[in-house]
């Protein structure tokens, strides 16, 4: 298969830890990457290859990817974390794939 | 500092060709490794990737819309231009263009562009 499959929403109380997760068979091949959409703004990057953060993206942001499934954890959600994440691979011909996106509700 | 703008029409009739222009700074798409891609998101839906443009002019489509996205560079310029044939309303999105890069983990599209709404109505 050459889609990424994410649940549609997740919540968090302030504070806690969440994980959005990501699954599809390219995964096995390919990390995940991760991108935060506030409304009305473009995607940003916030986990890139292993589990790398960009500079600028706090450390409370993780990711692992682990068979077909990849994960982004916030650990310690805060209000301004609230928004779409969008999970990125590739696939077998290095054609871009995205997820359906997931959208954090911060309680 | 690395940015990325993306310019074209807001509206365009249904079966008409989209040309858009992303003008880049802080990067050359003369380094290898670097490529520029086109990511479109249609209201209130997910990011779905177009197009991309390496640096050695490889060049890769949407299989689903190969037939109808055509993309270039002009290196002297610092620009990508994508064109879409036959838009319909359903094409009606954001459009962004943005970085595409590899260091060693695998490409990652690092730097987007703030993205441009066209909107395909008659």
């Amino acid at each position: 298969s050459s889609e990424l499959t994410q649940d549609p929403a997740v919540s968090v109380a302030l504070g806690q830890t969440v994980r959005i997760t990501c699954q599809g068979d390219s995964l096995r091949h390919y990390s995940a990457r991760w991108y935060q959409q506030r409304p009305g703004q473009a995607p940003v990057l916030v986990i890139y290859g292993k589990n790398n953060r960009p500079s600028g993206i706090p450390d409370r942001f993780s990711g692992s990817t682990s068979g077909n499934t990849g994960s982004l954890t916030i650990t310690g959600a805060q209000a301004e974390d609230e928004a779409d994440y969008y999970c990125n691979s590739r696939d077998t011909s290095g054609y871009p794939l995205f997820g359906g996106g997931t959208k954090l509700t911060v309680l | 500092q690395i940015t990325l703008k993306e310019s074209g029409p807001t509206l365009v009739k249904p079966t008409q060709t989209l040309t858009l222009t992303c003008t880049f700074s802080g990067f050359s798409l003369t380094t290898s490794g670097v490529g520029v891609g086109w990511i479109r998101q249609p209201p209130g839906k997910a990011l779905e990737w177009l197009a991309l443009i390496y640096w050695d002019d490889d060049k890769r489509y949407s299989p689903s819309l190969k037939s109808r996205l055509t993309i270039t560079k002009d290196t002297s310029k610092n620009q990508v231009v994508l064109t879409v044939t036959n838009m319909d309303p359903v094409d009606t999105a954001t459009y962004y263009c943005a970085r595409d890069y590899w260091n060693g983990y695998g490409y990652y599209f690092d730097y987007w562009g703030q993205g441009t709404l066209v909107t395909v109505s008659s």
